[in-house]
């Protein structure tokens, strides 16, 4: 079974703290994924990596950056945490298969609270 | 650019049947997928349709038109743990991103 692990179930910090959220593989997945997940608004996509040391911004990448420094990890750091990043946070991996895209294994999320 | 439409919420009697529809907008077509997501969990993974027509897997079926840029999931014999929030989203080709709809709410009544 695929696992996604993320390293924190409920994070609370509060505003101005530099924030890491950890996210860990265990199938070789190349993709990887972090999302936030607000009422109303869905699953919006932060940042993604195709393979280690890759980056490509999503849809909100303000405020966050990323880091893939071994194929089975992928962490989301919050420079500067505001009260606007208080948000549910979804970890996801897929494999690449030629010309189709892979389903998305996510972890257990992260809910963030910035006071 | 990709433009994902579901409907936000419906209500269903137990041992019903219920169709969850997802129209979509994009300019490069690669796979649509429909997860389940319970409320403070995760979303899991149901089904794939990169072709058109009826994909089946147990109580579920996954639809596809991709001329009409639409999409369904039925859920079959409707039981109380299907109460769940219900996502289409849509691959683009290129890249192997997802785009993700807000989601559908099912409540699944007595």
């Amino acid at each position: 079974d695929v696992k996604v692990t993320q390293s924190s179930r409920y994070l609370v910090k509060r505003t101005g703290e530099k924030v890491f959220l950890e996210c860990v593989q265990d199938m070789d997945h190349e993709n990887m994924f972090w999302y936030r997940q607000d009422p109303g608004l869905g699953l919006r996509l932060i940042y993604f990596s195709y393979d280690v040391k890759m980056k490509e911004k999503g849809d909100i990448p303000e405020g966050y950056s990323v880091s893939r420094e071994k194929k089975e990890r992928f962490s989301l750091i919050l420079e500067s945490a505001s009260t606007n990043q208080t948000s549910m946070y979804l970890c996801a991996s897929s494999s690449r298969t030629s010309g189709f895209l892979g389903e998305q294994y996510f972890g257990p999320g992260t809910r963030l609270t910035v006071t | 650019g990709q433009n994902i439409d579901q409907p936000t919420e419906m209500t269903a009697t137990e041992g019903a049947i219920v169709q969850i529809n997802c129209t979509y907008q994009t300019s490069g077509f690669n796979g649509l997928f429909w997860y389940q997501q319970h409320a403070g969990e995760a979303p899991t993974f149901l089904s794939y349709n990169v072709l058109d027509g009826l994909e089946e897997k147990g109580r579920f079926s996954s639809f596809l038109s991709r001329s009409k840029g639409y999409s369904y999931l039925l859920l079959k014999e409707l039981q109380m743990k299907d109460s769940a929030s219900y996502l289409c989203a849509l691959g683009a080709r290129g890249n192997n991103r997802l785009a993700f709809g807000k989601g559908n709410q099912v409540v699944v009544i007595p």
